[in-house]
């Protein structure tokens, strides 16, 4: 089993629809991140959490919004979705401290229409 | 913000030769930088990380270095081959320990 685990892994979904991706985490991590990604933009840093009481936004937090439900589980929501939005979707984590590497999920290609 | 930047441009090189990759950062005095492997429709995966005490790390055929008064690090991939083929991020973590990266560069191996 991977150690970071997205679904859905793809997804297609009408604009003005709530849409909610999930990530959940094996490695016992306290960080978790959410990142969008973009072709020509790279990956943008959409929120990230350190704990399950500690949420932060990112650089694109507009449109979205997220849950840490647990240390292994981070979601990541579109309460209206925009065509804007079509992107692939990463969600990562890390064991804390800036001498730690990042895991990443496999990704959410996410369409909206 | 942070701003990381990488070549925009494709690397092609002929298998069997060194490709060196760019990372220039500004804004921000990192302690350490990363690098990544991204294959298309992937999660970057995680290569090397440099301390800003360390010149130079090497792994196997990688060898990364580290200028912080140039603010720039440098990636190599030598005897390259067509496996190696990917896009290549770097990344460091900045203000409230928020890990951001570059946009990556694309590398392409021709056999």
């Amino acid at each position: 089993d991977a150690d970071v685990t997205q679904t859905p892994r793809n997804r297609i979904t009408k604009t003005g629809k709530r849409i909610m991706l999930e990530c959940s985490q094996t490695k016992g991590h306290d960080r978790m991140y959410w990142y969008r990604q973009d072709p020509g933009l790279g990956l943008r840093l959409i929120y990230y959490s350190f704990d399950v009481k500690d949420i932060n936004k990112g650089e694109i937090s507009d449109g979205y919004s997220v849950s840490r439900q647990a240390q292994a589980k981070f979601s990541l929501s579109l309460e209206s979705a925009i065509p804007n939005q079509t992107a692939l979707y990463f969600c990562a984590t890390s064991d804390g401290g800036m001498n730690t590497e990042a895991f990443f999920g496999q990704g959410t290609r996410l369409t909206v229409v | 913000s942070q701003k990381i930047e990488q070549n925009s441009e494709a690397l092609n090189i002929q298998e069997g030769k060194t490709a060196t990759l760019t990372c220039n950062y500004t804004n921000y005095s990192p302690a350490y930088l990363q690098w990544y492997r991204q294959d298309p429709g992937r999660g970057p995966v995680f290569l090397l990380l440099i301390r800003e005490n360390e010149k130079e790390k090497r792994k196997e055929r990688l060898k990364v270095t580290f200028d912080t008064t140039l603010k720039q690090s440098l990636f190599h991939i030598t005897a390259s081959q067509p496996a190696d083929s990917a896009t290549y991020l770097c990344a460091l973590y900045y203000g409230n320990n928020r890990l951001a990266f570059g946009k990556g560069n694309q590398v392409v191996v021709i056999p």
